[in-house]
């Protein structure tokens, strides 16, 4: 299996500015994860799929971001409008379960957004 | 509050040297705890993870982490750095319960030097 799979790899934009970031899961997973990771505050779980339904979206900063799953193999996680402060890297999970002990999270490379 | 702290923002270690990585947690429950390691421009991957048994766990790549109850820490240690040990290092800690995600500490980041 080639893992999990995010694109872009790098993402630059201008403030206000629509951003759509993409995540294909590892074939067989029922649950995905989106991650915000920055210097602040560390890695920060946004929001998870379980069969692409959305489970708990707390984490979501805010308004601006939206996800969806509209199957198995996709995922999208988008900014609108984007602030310099959403400037971060972005990673997409998947794992078989949602046990953290026995259901081993996969990570996908992340996207690095900035947003000037 | 659950929360985990990484002490060293960055370590470097000489070659061949011997490496801790300190974390300490604070839960209100037994733990699960975990070691990540992010190599430049990868995912985060599992090292290894502990719930209760031996508190010396062996991971993968040669790492070991030693979960110590009383000082509620639980550090990562390889006998010996190779230069491909560059990466930064995750601790975290997790619940029994289905649905409870992982909280993460901010990372060591590891440099090796030859």
């Amino acid at each position: 299996d080639a893992g999990v799979i995010q694109s872009p790899r790098h993402e630059v934009t201008e403030m206000g500015q629509e951003v759509t970031l993409r995540c294909k899961p590892i074939s067989g997973h029922d649950y995905l994860f989106w991650y915000r990771q920055t210097m602040m505050r560390g890695l920060e779980l946004l929001i998870y799929f379980n069969n692409n339904v959305p489970i708990d979206d707390s984490g979501m900063p805010e308004d601006r971001f939206s996800a969806k799953m509209p199957n198995a193999s996709f995922s999208t996680l988008k900014i609108q409008p984007s602030e310099p402060r959403d400037s971060a890297v972005y990673f997409c999970a998947s794992s078989s379960g949602f046990r953290v002990f026995t259901d081993t999270q996969y990570f996908g490379p992340g996207t690095r957004l900035t947003v000037l | 509050a659950q929360s985990v702290t990484q002490p060293d923002i960055h370590i470097t270690v000489s070659e061949g040297a011997s490496l801790e990585l300190r974390c300490n947690y604070s839960y209100g429950a037994t733990p699960y705890l975990f070691w990540y390691v992010q190599s430049p421009g990868q995912g985060l991957q599992l090292l290894l993870k502990y719930f209760s048994g031996d508190t010396l766990v062996q991971g993968i790549k040669g790492f070991e982490a030693e979960f110590k109850r009383s000082q509620s820490s639980f550090n990562l240690r390889k006998p010996s750095v190779h230069w491909s040990d560059a990466a930064e290092y995750f601790c975290a800690v997790g619940a029994a319960q289905a649905g409870t995600a992982l909280i993460f500490g901010k990372g060591t980041t590891l440099s090796v030097s030859s």
